[in-house]
């Protein structure tokens, strides 16, 4: 069971926008920032947002990161079928003293 | 280019010890924190050690402390994790991953994984 709650699976059609819900509690988002991943089929995963809303270096603009409270959303347009995989979010708990990661969620791309 | 190659997977029997290592290469390893995430067949993201820079900090997941160890050698840009009293549920890919600066939350960039089989 983890600590952040995903759904198990999300999808939608190309060139549409997709949203994957993470929640958590006053002890982990509540106060602390966001993180999300993308791990394609069969490899490691990668780093997608950070701070709650920042892309690294070559990450598209379609993808965005938002928190509010104690959850946290990533949010995908122009869907393309390159983006299925399953995403992660992850954050600090500091009842726990450690990073933490969400379920994961599968995007499909129907 | 960063690359982060894992090393030292494979099949244990329970009760049993290996130690994984991480060779690192295309940035300045003694500038970034450490980490060590797996992740069980089929399962999500399980983050289970960090190491700060100058390898004087570690932080462990409750399910591996006491058992495992994080230590880097920043003269071989390489890291480590010691695994002792391996049990069942220690199964997993073991992915070395690169920290985003000096704090541990982030992962920036992640090796390919090697595979833990502990199993009698």
């Amino acid at each position: 069971q983890s600590v952040l709650t995903q759904p198990p699976s999300v999808s939608a059609a190309p060139g549409q926008k997709v949203t994957i819900s993470c929640s958590g509690s006053s002890s982990n988002i509540g106060n602390n920032y966001v993180s999300w991943y993308q791990q394609l089929p069969g490899t490691a995963p990668k780093l997608l947002i950070y701070d709650n809303n920042k892309r690294p270096s070559g990450i598209p603009d379609r993808f965005s990161g938002s928190k509010s409270g104690t959850s946290a959303t990533l949010g995908i347009t122009g869907l393309q079928t390159g983006d299925e995989a399953d995403y992660y979010c992850g954050t600090w708990d500091s009842s726990l003293s450690t990073v933490v990661f969400g379920g994961g969620t599968k995007l499909t791309v129907l | 280019e960063v690359q982060l190659l894992e090393s030292g997977g494979g099949l244990v029997q329970p009760g049993g010890s290996l130690r994984l290592s991480c060779a690192a290469s295309g940035f300045t390893f003694s500038s970034y924190a450490m980490s060590w995430v797996r992740q069980a067949p089929g399962k999500g993201l399980e983050w289970v050690s960090a190491i700060s820079i100058s390898g004087g900090s570690t932080y462990y997941a409750d399910s591996v402390r006491g058992r495992f160890t994080i230590s880097r050698d920043n003269s071989m840009n390489t890291l480590y994790l010691q695994m002792n009293s391996l049990r069942a549920e220690d199964t997993a890919v073991y992915y070395c991953a690169k920290n985003l600066g000096a704090k541990i939350l982030y992962f920036d960039y992640w090796g390919q994984g090697t595979l833990v089989t502990v199993s009698s």
